[in-house]
């Protein structure tokens, strides 16, 4: 069966501190990946997702980028955070376009 | 970006009552799907719809696509205590099959 491991679980950073967030997927080949951040427990926010190796899309412009190394591998980062950074992401894959996505548990950033 | 009309935004009901929420667009929607997030987890598929009148229950859930293709409902019967979250319709519309448009979530409390 396939699973979705998200990491880490929480997170505190100081403005201006670098940010890596890491997804990863098993149980399947050639995954939709997708990072979303969630904010005040309500509405999911669509940020990056990705159909292959190398191949990210943004939807809409911010301090973070995204990176897909591996297949089923999906990095979510900064340079310098800001505290408008701060909220739920979640990392989710799919098996391919107009299908369900499945969510990990989340990472809960807090800048201070 | 578009969002899902969601309503109602919360309920507070009494242990054993049934429960009905919707969604609806101003779009013609080609998949519906709901979706059950814990407090500090990722949401959770309940249910996939994938064709205009498609009833289908899971449990004690139902859910339904709406004929015109630009609604939805899930219904809950006899709810028990661990029915409480949020939950969150969410579907791609004709003209996207890659980017899931979402509600913005019904909070559900259950009084036991």
């Amino acid at each position: 069966s396939q699973t979705i491991h998200q990491w880490p679980a929480t997170l505190v950073q100081p403005v201006g501190s670098p940010l890596s967030l890491e997804c990863t997927v098993e149980g399947t080949s050639n995954p939709n990946l997708y990072w979303y951040r969630q904010a005040a427990g309500r509405g999911l926010q669509l940020l990056f997702y990705s159909v292959g190796i190398g191949q990210i899309s943004s939807e809409v412009p911010q301090n973070l980028s995204a990176s897909r190394p591996q297949d089923r591998q999906f990095i979510l980062s900064s340079k310098k955070l800001l505290l408008s950074d701060s909220g739920f992401y979640l990392c989710a894959w799919s098996t391919g376009n107009e299908q369900p996505q499945h969510f990990g548990d989340g990472t809960r950033l807090s800048i201070l | 970006g578009q969002q899902l009309n969601q309503s109602p935004q919360s309920m507070f009901i009494q242990e054993g009552e049934d429960v009905s929420m919707n969604c609806t667009s101003s779009s013609i929607f080609n998949t519906w799907l709901w979706y059950k997030q814990d407090p500090g987890e990722g949401p959770v598929l309940l249910i996939a719809l994938y064709k205009a009148g498609e009833l289908t229950s899971n449990g004690r859930l139902t859910a339904q696509f709406g004929i015109t293709r630009k609604d939805s409902f899930l219904n809950i019967s006899a709810s028990i205590p661990s029915d409480v979250g949020i939950y969150f319709c969410a579907g791609f519309n004709a003209g996207n099959n890659r980017k899931l448009i979402w509600g913005l979530g019904t909070s559900l409390a259950v009084n036991p």
